[in-house]
């Protein structure tokens, strides 16, 4: 079974609706990163969590919300979703006590229409 | 603010052609320099850390190394299998746990 896992792994939305994207790991970290990938700019860090009561913005964190519901889920939510955040979504773990060594989930593909 | 710049962008290689991919960076106070692979619709597999110039580590066909400005992931007989695109990330001691990605080299292994 894979460490990381995230749901949905595809989704196709309207401009204006609400979703949630969600990620579980079952490899016992506290760490947990939201990216998006975008072609020919990389992985964009978009919000960060070192433990349940700790949310942090990344780069891109403008219009997307984050809930991290326990040790082992962190959501991301986009509030009003718009074309241009059309992208590959992942989530990514990593463990405080060793090295900034970051895994990743399988990734969303989100549309927006 | 800490930078990754990748190159080449693309790079095809025939089966068992050997080669580099570079990955130079600027960090302030570097912590660790990260290699993963990315297959297509999957998300980063990682490979390598390295934390201090010379270091190096291999992996079956991969080695990586590193110097002060840069880190290089030579490919020795590559397969085909070995075709994805090859990611390098920093992690810079003003950065708080954040990984600053470069934007990948594809790697393309002709049988």
């Amino acid at each position: 079974d894979a460490d990381v896992t995230q749901t949905p792994r595809n989704r196709i939305t309207k401009t204006g609706k609400r979703i949630m994207l969600e990620c579980s790991q079952t490899k016992g970290h506290d760490r947990m990163y939201w990216y998006r990938q975008d072609p020919g700019l990389g992985l964009r860090l978009i919000y960060y969590s070192f433990d349940v009561k700790d949310i942090n913005k990344g780069e891109i964190s403008d219009g997307y919300s984050v809930s991290r519901q326990a040790q082992a889920k962190f959501s991301l939510s986009l509030e009003s979703a718009i074309p241009n955040q059309t992208a590959l979504y992942f989530c990514a773990t990593s463990d405080q006590r060793g090295s900034e060594t970051q895994y990743f989930g399988p990734g969303t593909r989100l549309l927006v229409l | 603010e800490d930078q990754v710049t990748q190159s080449p962008e693309a790079l095809r290689l025939q089966e068992g052609e050997s080669s580099s991919l570079n990955c130079s960076y600027t960090v302030s106070g570097l912590r660790g320099l990260f290699w993963y692979r990315q297959d297509p619709g999957k998300g980063p597999e990682f490979l390598f850390t390295l934390y201090s110039a010379g270091e190096e580590k291999e992996k079956e066909r991969l080695k990586a190394t590193l110097t002060k400005k840069e880190s290089f992931l030579h490919i020795t007989a590559p397969k085909p299998e070995d075709s994805a695109t090859y990611l390098c990330a920093v992690h810079g001691s003003g950065s708080a746990r954040q990984l600053t990605f470069g934007s990948g080299t594809q790697l393309t292994v002709l049988p």
